[in-house]
């Protein structure tokens, strides 16, 4: 079984620049999550995606940041413009439901961006 | 706003049972307990996860006292390829719960 895609894998941009990532997560898999991890810390989620409807955005920087679940399966997360402290991996996910006793996270490899 | 807390690093060696303990004084009646580990440049990758007393798989087993305030990972005989960052998670199955990381546990294993 094919797991979480995600691209590009490093991304280096200048601040004030537009960037963009991509992910594909597990067929079937209902729910879909972004998070931020800064190095030395934990992830932190950005937005969740149910279906193509939002869950819960509330950490997402919306001045800056923008993400799309079209058609209920892949997404793009978007930072427009980008900042310095926005250095960081962003890790897609993806679960099968979002709610239940056994809904495990199956993470993809992360993007590594570098802002100058 | 934390609803974990655990050790910022753990030391041990090969061959040793390991345990690490997260508090969540505050867990909420429809949180689960999830784990998980993270090698570098990885993404984190699920262990275990459970509701109350004891669960056990083929890689770890998780302790959960009857208040659920906090709970154990703990890994038999690790090696060096536990070397790790470990997450303890509570993940609430409802809309209106929040998924939050801890800054997980720095386990090293020695040889």
């Amino acid at each position: 079984e094919a797991g979480v895609a995600q691209s590009p894998r490093y991304k280096i941009i200048e601040k004030r620049q537009s960037v963009a990532f991509w992910c594909n997560p597990i067929s079937g898999h209902a729910t879909l999550y972004w998070y931020q991890q800064i190095l030395g810390q934990g992830p932190k989620l950005l937005i969740q995606f149910q279906n193509n409807g939002v869950v819960d955005d509330s950490q997402l920087p919306k001045d800056r940041f923008s993400a799309e679940r079209l058609k209920g399966v892949d997404s793009t997360l978007k930072i427009q413009p980008a900042k310095l402290e926005d250095s960081a991996v962003y890790l897609c996910a993806s679960s099968l439901a979002g709610f239940g006793e056994s809904d495990e996270q199956f993470f993809g490899p992360g993007t590594r961006l570098t802002v100058l | 706003l934390a609803k974990t807390t655990q050790p910022i690093s753990m030391d041990s060696y090969e061959g040793q049972e390991v345990n690490i303990t997260c508090s969540h004084n505050n867990i909420a009646t429809n949180d689960y307990i999830t784990w998980y580990q993270q090698f570098p440049s990885q993404g984190p990758r699920f262990i275990i996860q459970g509701y109350k007393t004891k669960v056990t798989n083929e890689v770890a087993s998780l302790f959960i006292p009857a208040d659920r305030k906090s709970s154990t990972l703990s890994l038999p005989r690790v090696s060096l390829s536990d070397t790790a960052v470990y997450y303890c998670l509570l993940a609430g199955y409802s809309s209106a719960s929040k998924i939050i990381f801890g800054s997980g546990t720095r386990l090293s294993i020695r040889p």
